[in-house]
């Protein structure tokens, strides 16, 4: 297993388009995120998953903002009619939650997305 | 609400030196985690170093060490024998024991002049 892999790396899409990222995370993790970064800025939750189960959902993700994890593997994160502010890296990171221990993330090297 | 400040946007220091990135958080939660992340130019973000709040015994990695003031809320990350390929942004992030995401920082850009 060589950690998380996101694709694509980049995006250029014009406003209106819809796009879609997929992320395969660490395959013993049993946790997956999505977060997004724009310029200058740390990470910012928007969901996440365990197993194929979505449990969460931030007020960042707009229903224009999909996310999927339909076998409990990898996920797709898809943003529909893109608008210049949905500009920004997606992160995907992994984790084991093991009785109850934080162990961190491993992270993705991110999709950036660029709305023209 | 919890949060994670970062009060130094920027810094730089001279190789071989030792720096220190300040990082405090707001939390009623008693049982939590403490990470440093590191993030260089064009690449991904990792793991530096963890502390979980319920040891008192300061989190080491070879170069890298914090100090944990649990009373102060206080969490620094230093960084000894600076070099070249520590340049890079560096978040602070914490996660509430009970809670299921890390919230991040907003970060220190920091620059290790040769």
């Amino acid at each position: 297993d060589t950690g998380v892999s996101q694709d694509p790396r980049h995006k250029i899409t014009k406003r209106g388009q819809n796009v879609t990222f997929r992320c395969d995370p660490i395959s013993e993790h049993n946790r997956l995120y999505w977060y997004r970064q724009t310029l200058g800025q740390g990470p910012e939750f928007l969901t996440y998953f365990q197993n194929e189960a979505q449990l969460e959902k931030s007020r960042l993700l707009s229903d224009r903002f999909s996310a999927e994890r339909p076998k409990g593997s990898f996920s797709t994160l898809e943003i529909q009619r893109t608008e210049q502010g949905d500009s920004a890296m997606y992160l995907c990171a992994s984790s084991l939650l093991d009785r109850g221990l934080h162990y961190g993330y491993t992270f993705g090297s991110g999709t950036r997305l660029t709305v023209v | 609400a919890q949060t994670v400040t970062q009060s130094q946007p920027e810094m730089s220091v001279q190789e071989a030196e030792t720096v220190t990135l300040s990082c405090t958080y707001d939390t009623s939660e008693n049982n939590y985690y403490l990470f440093w992340y590191k993030q260089p130019p064009s690449r991904q973000m990792i793991l530096v170093i963890r502390q979980e709040a319920y040891k008192q015994q300061n989190a080491t990695e070879n170069r890298f060490s914090v100090n944990f003031q649990k009373a102060a809320k206080s969490f620094s990350l230093k960084i000894s024998d600076s070099q070249l390929g520590d340049t890079a942004m560096y978040f602070c992030a914490f996660i509430p024991q009970r809670d299921d995401k890390i919230i991040f920082g907003k970060g220190t850009r920091l620059h290790i002049l040769p």
